[in-house]
């Protein structure tokens, strides 16, 4: 069964430097969102990805956040400059339609 | 702004046992709902959506049900299973996004 994964399953950085987290989302799917736990919090929306431009994303997602689906297959969520609460749990899910939001197991990321 | 509610935060029941859980949302109009399942430190199993013109779903021995208007979703597991145990997670779609409730942590005593 296809399945969305996520690289890498942990990152740990210095506040301040920039990172990359990538997905790769289920082939036939259209629409790509990022979300984020904080360690004992809730589930929070970032952003939603549909047709290469954003179509959906909330207060977190300020200027240090950016989105990209650089070849077709891959979709990724840079943060320019990290800061100690942004660590978290980062979740990319897709769907194939207005429908189901299918999750990838997380990249840990952890602000030093 | 939407708010999701999940009651009760923790729940341990003993194996063979039907339990329900619950769910509460604040604004109407949504799209569907999805219930998750949640391992610790993994990531987020879906288990039933429910679209908003839908009263209820099921999956083997999950049921979910959905009343818009009152804003409330419950989960229905059958015949409780150890292997059950796992935090369920409540999620909204509206504006293409999910909103999340907070989970119910459940354990199933063997």
């Amino acid at each position: 069964e296809p399945e969305v994964t996520q690289t890498p399953s942990h990152q740990v950085t210095q506040m301040g430097q920039e990172v990359i987290l990538r997905c790769v989302p289920i082939s036939n799917h259209l629409y790509f969102y990022w979300y984020r736990q904080i360690l004992g919090q809730k589930v929070e929306f970032l952003v939603s990805f549909y047709n290469n431009e954003i179509s959906e994303k909330s207060e977190i997602f300020d200027d240090q956040f950016s989105v990209e689906r650089p070849d077709g297959s891959n979709f990724t969520l840079k943060i320019r400059s990290t800061k100690l609460e942004d660590s978290a749990m980062y979740f990319c899910a897709s769907s194939p339609q207005a429908d189901t939001q299918y999750f990838g197991p997380g990249t840990r990321l952890t602000v030093l | 702004k939407q708010e999701v509610t999940q009651i009760p935060a923790a729940l341990s029941v003993p194996e063979g046992e039907n339990l329900v859980l619950n769910c509460s949302f604040t604004d109407s109009a949504i799209y569907n709902l999805q219930w998750f399942r949640q391992d610790p430190g993994k990531g987020l199993t879906s288990l039933l959506l429910i679209q908003s013109s839908q009263r209820e779903q099921t999956s083997g021995r999950l049921n979910a049900s959905l009343d818009k208007s009152s804003g409330r979703s419950t989960l229905y597991i059958a015949a409780s299973q150890p292997g059950d145990s796992a935090t369920y997670l409540c999620a909204v779609e509206s504006a293409r996004q999910l909103t999340f409730g907070s989970g119910t942590q459940l354990t199933v005593l063997p």
